[in-house]
């Protein structure tokens, strides 16, 4: 696609329960990125897909979090068991993961996932 | 462990002035610089990257890298209300990892 894209935009959820996160990265974009940024903080990375390579995925939280990417496709984020801690805009971005030159990282616009 | 320094701010500058914004970073292996820019509740999105030391100038914004001194600025010259936002640096090393700092809240007064 034309830019990175997200769903849902907004997340609203009970504390315990489930949620999936999509991100559909700009086609030819090898290279897919998690972060998370809770409100009035920074990026957090959270983890890394690279084509068919195993995932980086040394900034997770915790075990409630888990994501799959299928070659260089989509990507979903799991959160089980949802903590109101949670709260905040998860972010994907993706690049081309060229090996030299700037690798420019294209963000969509975020899910804002929210635990009452 | 590698890191990206920002002040948080706010930095505010009168409209048509030069907004200076710097960000030091520790990994001296670090190859690629980025400056983006995220509105209040949006994503960041791209104003430039600079990968050589001196300056690279995209319209109003000038990078400026110091690969000696380990910092990376951008200036904003004619800031306009419209550039009120936070501003934050990335750097890469070469890996895949982007290292993000905290992000400078920049405000251009009318």
């Amino acid at each position: 696609g034309a830019g990175v894209s997200q769903s849902p935009s907004n997340k609203v959820t009970e504390k315990g329960k489930d949620v999936e996160l999509r991100c559909d990265p700009i086609s030819g974009h090898t290279a897919l990125y998690w972060y998370r940024q809770r409100l009035g903080q920074g990026l957090e990375f959270l983890i890394y897909f690279q084509g068919n390579s195993a995932p980086d995925k040394s900034g997770l939280p915790s075990d409630r979090f888990s994501a799959e990417r299928t070659g260089e496709s989509v990507s979903t984020l799991t959160i089980q068991r949802t903590q109101q801690e949670d709260s905040a805009v998860y972010l994907c971005a993706s690049t081309r993961a060229r090996e030299s030159g700037a690798n420019v990282l294209t963000f969509g616009a975020g899910s804002r996932l929210t635990v009452l | 462990q590698k890191e990206a320094e920002q002040n948080s701010g706010p930095l505010s500058v009168p409209e048509g002035a030069i907004a200076s914004l710097n960000c030091t970073y520790s990994d001296r292996g670090s190859q690629s610089f980025f400056w983006y820019r995220q509105y209040s509740g949006k994503s960041p999105e791209l104003i430039m990257f600079i990968y050589s030391n001196g300056d690279k100038e995209d319209g109003r914004f000038t990078a400026q890298l110091n690969k000696a001194s380990q910092y990376v600025s951008l200036l904003i010259r004619d800031s306009q209300p419209s550039d009120s936002a936070t501003y934050l640096c990335a750097v890469t090393s070469g890996t895949y990892k982007y290292i993000f700092g905290t992000g400078t809240r920049l405000k251009v007064l009318a």
